[in-house]
């Protein structure tokens, strides 16, 4: 496995129901992201992690929650999610924290379903 | 201040006509200006990128134009190709080592054979 991996790919939940997205990277990297992407806005910066420690929170719901366990690890877990929360789910990483190249590396990222 | 505003919201070319997707910000601070492809399906990926110290830069059939004094900046695909269709994504970095990403809406190019 080389790059950023993200399982799983397709995830449709109740608003009940609780799941968690997984993001892994292979590339060595510091810093991890967790990025939302919705039709016809602008990526949307959720959590930061550099080096397992939670750096920024983009003022996301409580009813999401990050882990980062180790600098190649990643997790969204998910609560009582709303509709609104259906999106696209991206995970990438970054050689530091807020890069000076700013090249982030992305996974294909995780499409979210809430019913 | 903090946004990146992209244009157009879609673009279709024929294929060997020239792409052209504009974006404009506000925060001179800003001090790194990355375009990022998106293929159907995947995340997106860094084309290229460009610093404000420079005017142009060029890489194959990619090229951005950057325009300090207005605080623009687009980006040109020469000799489009099906291939090149994507959705595009034009960023710009925060100052210093502290900023993030910002990303603008997305252009979604199509190219026609």
């Amino acid at each position: 496995e080389t790059g950023v991996t993200q399982t799983p790919r397709h995830l449709v939940m109740g608003m009940t129901n609780k799941k968690s997205l997984k993001c892994e990277q292979h590339l060595g990297h510091n810093a991890m992201y967790w990025y939302k992407q919705s039709a016809k806005k602008p990526l949307e910066l959720m959590f930061v992690y550099s080096l397992e420690e939670r750096v920024e929170n983009n003022s996301v719901p409580s009813r999401f929650s990050p882990e980062c366990p180790n600098s190649s690890h990643l997790f969204l877990h998910l609560h009582t999610l709303q509709p609104e929360d259906s999106a696209l789910y991206l995970c990438a990483s970054s050689q530091e924290i807020h890069t000076n190249t700013g090249e982030l590396f992305f996974g294909e990222g995780s499409r979210l379903t809430v019913l | 201040q903090q946004q990146v505003k992209q244009s157009p919201q879609s673009l279709i070319v024929q294929k060997g006509g020239i792409s052209i997707i504009n974006c404009a910000y506000e925060n001179t601070a800003f001090d790194y200006f990355p375009w990022y492809q998106q293929f159907p399906g995947k995340g997106p990926a860094l084309l290229i990128a460009i610093r404000p110290d420079v005017s142009e830069k060029k890489e194959g059939r990619f090229t951005i134009s950057f325009n300090k004094s207005a605080k623009q900046f687009s980006l040109h695909i020469m000799d489009s190709q099906p291939g090149d269709s994507a959705t595009y994504f034009c960023a710009a970095k925060g100052g210093g080592s502290q900023g993030n990403l910002i990303f603008g809406k997305g252009t979604k190019l199509s190219v026609k054979p």
